[in-house]
């Protein structure tokens, strides 16, 4: 069965960075993408970005352009993605979603990690 | 603020019909992207609920139905169930300089 472990829970002060993985299993990693979806405490869905893992192209929204990477590594079937520059309104549980390879606009999410807690505080 | 609005609560008795909207715009719905309805409960991730407009992944019960017409789309759950108490949301592409797929603002339901 596909499943999607995403790393434990950060606490980071203002001005720094936060890395979390998400280990996928029950597939072939690299017949799939990855998108990033983060919902801060009592809000919404807000997508991030999208990682295909058969080339590495990535399409960010632009809210988050100048602040995320997003990576793989298929030696591993690990999916990455590094905020740069945190400030409190990153505070917010981060999601990784199994989503199609190829970039169109007909991308969905089909199964979810269980979320990393990002806490960000001085 | 999201491109793609939904009513922030619904609700019903069990064994009623409710259904949920999401309207969007010519930039997202309007413009032939696809719909996708996720159902979050309480403490955790979402789970895919309905994918391009109106089809349900399997293990998805057919109390869930999808529906798309112009620049809104709709998701209506029958025969309501205690266990269908969670958040809702929309989801499509946007192409319009505000992201590229987005969430709608979501949808409480609540079991009467």
């Amino acid at each position: 069965q596909v499943q999607l472990v995403q790393s434990g829970g950060e606490v980071k002060k203002p001005g720094a960075s936060v890395k979390v993985s998400c280990k996928a299993s029950g597939y072939t990693f690299k017949t799939y993408g990855m998108s990033w979806v983060r919902q801060a405490p009592g809000q919404g869905l807000e997508w991030m970005g999208w990682i295909s893992a058969y080339n590495a192209k990535t399409n960010y929204a632009q809210k988050f352009q100048d602040r995320v990477t997003m990576t793989i590594d298929t030696s591993t079937s690990t999916a990455f993605m590094e905020l740069r520059s945190l400030r409190s309104e990153d505070t917010a549980v981060y999601f990784c979603a199994r989503a199609d390879n190829f970039w169109s606009r007909h991308i969905f999410f089909d199964y979810w990690g269980q979320g990393t807690l990002v806490t960000v505080a001085s | 603020q999201s491109v793609l609005t939904q009513p922030p609560s619904v609700s019903g008795a069990p064994g009623q019909r409710v259904t949920i909207s999401c309207t969007g715009s010519s930039s997202n719905i309007g413009a032939g992207s696809d719909v996708q309805w996720y159902q979050q409960l309480p403490g955790t991730a979402p789970k895919l609920l309905i994918y391009g407009n109106f089809n349900r992944p399997s293990g998805v019960p057919d109390r869930f139905s999808g529906s798309k017409s112009g620049t809104s789309a709709s998701l209506a759950i029958t025969g309501l169930q205690a266990e269908d108490e969670a958040d809702y949301y929309c989801q499509s592409y946007d192409s319009s300089l505000s992201g590229l797929y987005v969430f709608g603002t979501g949808t409480k339901v609540t079991v009467l």
